[in-house]
């Protein structure tokens, strides 16, 4: 497909399992973000990749939060020892360029609810 | 640090009625990028318009317009001729240019939930 593709697309664990949660971008994008929306608020900034390059993490909320992105294409993001409060959607997004006129194309996200 | 201001967390509009969604933000950099997206509730996130902060003229995207007032820091964006599949939730949100710190990152408002009414 042309868009951003996760999987999977609804993820349920019990707390303090790891969990992995993976990005295709579009093709060719070389910009790629994590975000983390609870119900009803605005999507929250997690960490960003310029190719294979994690250029900002500041989002991501404790140690148990880490992602990758290898080889610059799909990134996982990962989430060890997951809490009742990591429960969210998880989207990720992706952009042509880092220019402030790219648009980010976001994924359908991932829904978490850890028990 | 960057930040988008959404106040209004619900509005009403009647079909075929014009509405205005406001958005406000604050940043020290001279160059910027202004996006509003829609969430219907399914949950895909729909980019609709973007305005450049050195723009000009203001953004237009069919029914979508962006009412840019740089000197206030206000980016609203107008709906015209509503329609039922219009509501969602609305997010502005704001992408770091390069002189800022954190360049090329999106920040996002709390949104807005816009029901359109037949």
């Amino acid at each position: 497909g042309a868009g951003v593709s996760q999987s999977p697309r609804y993820k349920v664990a019990k707390r303090g399992q790891d969990v992995a949660l993976r990005c295709d971008p579009i093709s060719g994008h070389v910009s790629l973000f994590w975000y983390q929306q609870a119900l009803g608020q605005g999507p929250e900034f997690l960490t960003y990749f310029q190719n294979e390059a994690q250029l900002d993490k500041s989002g991501l909320p404790s140690d148990r939060f880490f992602a990758e992105r290898p080889e610059g294409s799909v990134s996982t993001l990962k989430i060890q020892r997951t809490q009742q409060e990591d429960s969210a959607v998880y989207l990720c997004a992706s952009s042509g360029t880092r220019a402030v006129s790219s648009p980010l194309h976001f994924g359908n996200g991932t829904r978490l609810t850890v028990t | 640090a960057q930040k988008i201001t959404q106040t209004q967390p619900g509005m009403f509009v009647q079909e075929k009625e014009a509405v205005t969604l406001d958005c406000t933000y604050d940043t020290s950099d001279q160059s910027y990028g202004l996006f509003w997206y829609k969430q219907p509730s399914s949950g895909e996130m729909i980019f609709l318009i973007y305005q450049g902060s050195y723009d000009e003229q203001n953004a237009t995207e069919g029914r979508y317009s962006l009412n840019f007032q740089k000197a206030r820091k206000s980016a609203n964006l107008v709906i015209s001729a509503s329609q039922l599949g219009d509501s969602a939730m609305y997010f502005c949100a704001m992408r770091e240019g390069a002189g800022g710190t954190s360049y090329g990152k999106l920040t996002f408002g709390q949104g807005t939930i816009l029901t359109v009414h037949p």
